[in-house]
């Protein structure tokens, strides 16, 4: 069973703060995602990062895909409530072929004003 | 464009009742991933089905649990006698395209809203 270990698994701070959450795992992937999800929601997309070494960036979100391909980085910069949420990383295809994808435990992330 | 949308959004089964999940992927696919999440936990792979065809159900448990995908209609995910361990978000994606490692590359998936199923 493939296994995406994310840290912190809860994380509270100050609005305008910043912070970094980690995404881990012992294979590798041809891919890797980064989703949102909402209280009584489905994951929403927020990046998908291919390349090893890449980094994307999406306002104030930076995303990362590690050399090896077996770990990533979300960096936020000056968080806002906003951004308050469950954020999921979820890599695939696996070196097996494996057609589905492999979510990460999930960080909880709450943004307080 | 709508999205995925899954009925019903809430589900309420007692002990050994059927449940039965829809998912309607977006105009144009073909691909549909359903997951389950269960309280606090992450999302898990069940079964990944192309129109009639069942492509990877690796992740179904091996009784009372089974998919489906016609040619026609929306995709529904069956399980019979629920037991209170059922109890979890049931999560659906679709994709134009599969996965595929010999492709190097991974279809995104687009999530529906999901079912809430709660087992008394």
């Amino acid at each position: 069973t493939q296994l995406l270990e994310q840290s912190p698994q809860f994380l509270s701070i100050q609005e305008g703060e910043n912070l970094t959450v980690y995404c881990n795992s012992s294979s590798v992937f041809s891919s890797l995602q980064w989703y949102r999800q909402e209280p009584g929601e489905g994951p929403v997309l927020l990046v998908t990062v291919v390349t090893g070494g890449e980094v994307k960036k999406l306002k104030r979100l930076t995303f990362q895909f590690g050399d090896a391909r077996k770990d990533s980085s979300l960096h936020i910069t000056a968080a806002q409530p906003g951004d308050t949420g469950l954020y999921l990383c979820a890599g695939g295809p696996d070196q097996t072929g494996a057609n589905n994808l492999f979510f990460g435990t999930g960080t909880r992330l709450t943004v307080i004003p | 464009n709508a999205g995925v949308m899954q009925n019903p959004r809430h589900l309420v089964r007692r002990r050994g009742q059927e449940a039965r999940l829809r998912c309607s992927p977006m105009k144009g696919h073909s691909h549909v991933y359903w997951y389950r999440q269960l309280p606090e936990e992450g999302l898990k792979f069940m079964v990944y089905l192309q129109k009639e065809n069942i492509i990877d159900e690796s992740g179904m448990p091996k009784e009372r649990f089974s998919a489906e995908f016609p040619k026609e209609g929306p995709s529904i995910l069956r399980i019979q006698q629920v037991v209170r361990g059922d109890s979890a978000a049931y999560f659906c994606a679709s994709s134009p395209l599969g996965t595929s490692a010999r492709r190097n590359k991974q279809e995104t998936q687009y999530f529906g809203p999901g079912t809430r199923l709660l087992v008394l």
